[in-house]
C-alpha cells in the first residue's frame, strides 16, 4: 500500500530533551515536506527537500533540523524542543516538486507536547 | 502573497441535506486546487483534485467546482451522511519562481452532520 508513515504518532517530552519524528514514504517520491498545524493558524510548511541531499526552510524552520540521506526519509529533529513547539506535525510527500499535477500525500500526523 | 480563506469555519445540519462549502483565493495564478478531509486528529486525505484548465470534478456524493476568474471553489456534498462529519480543507500549491512545492491551506470548515 502506498503511504507516509511517521513516528511516533504520539510524543509528550520536556523543554530541552533532543527528539526526532521519522518520515517515510514508499512511493519513490523526490519531494517530501513537513507541515505543523496549530488553532487559527492552519498548517505552516516548517522544511521541505528536493531530492536527496537537498533540503530548504519552508515558512517556519526556527528550532528544527531536518536530513534527507535517504530518498524514503525524511526526519524532523528538534535539538531543544521548547513549549511552542506543542503541535501537531505532517510529513508529506509527491512525484511532482511543483504539485502541478499531482497531490501530495500525508502522513498520519504526530501529536507532540512539550512541557 | 496567495491567501485562502474557507466560510463558514463551522457548519451543523441534519442527516440528508445537500449542502455547500466554500473556498476563495486572492491569486488566480493557480496550477489547481484541492479539498481535503482531516478527521479529528488524524491525517489528511485528498478528495478531489482541480486542475486550473477544469471547471469541476466528482467522487461519488462530492463534487468541487472551480472558477479561476473570481477566485472561488466549492465543495458540494450530496445527501450528507454522519459519516461525512470531518474538517474540509482547500488547498492552493504555491505558484511561480519561488515555489517550494508547498500547498496553501485554508483554515478549514468543520462539518458536523447529525443523526
Amino acid at each position: 500500500e502506498a503511504q507516509v508513515t511517521q513516528n511516533p504518532r504520539y510524543l509528550i517530552t520536556v523543554t530541552g530533551k533532543k527528539l526526532t519524528v521519522t518520515c517515510s514514504q514508499n512511493m519513490n517520491h523526490e519531494y517530501m515536506s513537513w507541515y505543523r498545524q496549530d488553532p487559527g493558524l492552519g498548517l505552516r510548511q516548517i522544511y521541505y527537500s528536493m531530492n536527496v541531499e537537498v533540503t530548504d526552510k519552508g515558512d517556519v524552520p526556527e528550532g528544527y533540523k531536518v536530513s534527507r540521506k535517504e530518498k524514503r526519509n525524511f526526519p524532523l529533529i528538534l535539538e531543544s524542543p521548547s513549549p511552542n513547539q506543542t503541535s501537531l506535525y505532517f510529513c508529506a510527500s509527491s512525484s511532482d516538486k511543483v504539485l502541478r499535477t499531482d497531490t501530495q500525500y500525508f502522513g498520519p500526523g504526530t501529536r507532540l507536547t512539550v512541557l | 502573497k496567495q491567501e485562502v480563506t474557507q466560510i463558514p469555519a463551522a457548519l451543523s445540519v441534519p442527516e440528508g441535506e445537500n449542502l455547500v462549502l466554500n473556498c476563495s483565493f486572492t491569486d488566480s495564478a493557480i496550477y489547481n486546487l484541492q479539498w481535503f478531509r482531516q478527521d479529528p486528529g488524524k491525517g489528511l486525505t485528498s478528495l478531489l483534485l482541480i486542475q486550473s484548465s477544469q471547471r469541476e470534478q466528482t467522487s461519488g456524493r462530492l463534487n468541487a467546482s472551480l472558477d479561476k476568474s473570481s477566485g472561488r471553489s466549492t465543495l458540494y456534498i450530496a445527501a450528507s451522511q454522519p459519516g461525512d462529519s470531518a474538517t474540509y480543507l482547500c488547498a492552493v500549491p504555491k505558484h511561480g519562481s519561488s515555489n517550494t512545492g508547498k500547498l496553501i491551506f485554508g483554515q478549514g470548515t468543520t462539518l458536523q452532520v447529525k443523526p
